[in-house]
């Protein structure tokens, strides 16, 4: 059963462009939501984390999206970049320190 | 500061063998987790060491066990490979009470022939 549903799979975008990708999730218990940047052979590292009494953060290009009520939490890449082609996986955590991951989004920039 | 350090990087195995998979922890980290990704999908948590007790574990069955040393360093320990134990095992260690990061290593690809 998963906890967290990532959406979409895939997607490529071009040099310069935007890439959204959208987390939903069910269990309210969850207090800390996490996105990993996963290369090829690579571990997650963590790229921004969000709590839920914050509806958006920013880093650099990357920000995050947040909505409570929704249960849905988003990642949004401003000007992405080749370097920036990669596995990005939301995460979800409550109390209990265990990280439930999505399913992943390959995401591949055209240059 | 070191981060997570995994070994080996790649191993193969056969059915039935066992196996133990080794992970340094980062400095001033106090908790371990391991994770299993199998190829194309999020990491599935396994279980967590903290003061050298397992203090959470995933829908794993028992022969996949741990153990974690004073040094918060831990290893993972599988009996009885079958093959859909082939995946990426991740290690992550995080500073109980000290915030939310964790930091993931590199990974052991395990491979069971």
């Amino acid at each position: 059963q998963q906890q967290v549903k990532q959406s979409p799979q895939s997607l490529i975008v071009q040099k310069g462009g935007i890439s959204i990708i959208n987390c939903a999730y069910e269990n309210t218990a969850f207090d800390y939501f996490p996105w990993y940047q996963q290369f090829p052979g690579k571990g997650p590292a963590l790229l921004i984390a969000i709590r839920p009494d914050v509806s958006e953060k920013k880093e650099g290009r990357f920000t995050i999206s947040f909505n409570k009520s929704a249960k849905q939490f988003s990642l949004h890449i401003m000007d992405s970049q080749p370097g920036d082609s990669a596995t990005y996986f939301c995460a979800a955590r409550g109390n209990d320190y265990k990280l439930s991951f999505g399913a992943g989004t390959t995401v591949t920039v055209r240059a | 500061e070191t981060g997570v350090t995994q070994s080996p990087t790649h191993l193969i195995k056969t059915r039935g063998q066992q196996v133990t998979l080794r992970c340094s922890s980062q400095s001033g980290h106090n908790t371990v987790s391991w994770y299993q990704q199998a190829l194309g999908q999020g990491p599935q948590f396994i279980f967590q060491y903290y003061r050298e007790e397992e203090n959470g574990r995933g829908n794993f069955p028992p022969r996949f066990s741990g153990l974690q040393f004073p040094n918060y360093s831990s290893e993972l320990n599988v009996n009885a490979l079958e093959l859909d134990d082939s995946a990426l095992y991740l290690c992550a260690s995080t500073l109980a009470g000290g915030g939310y990061g964790y930091t993931f290593g590199s990974g052991t690809r395990l491979t069971v022939v």
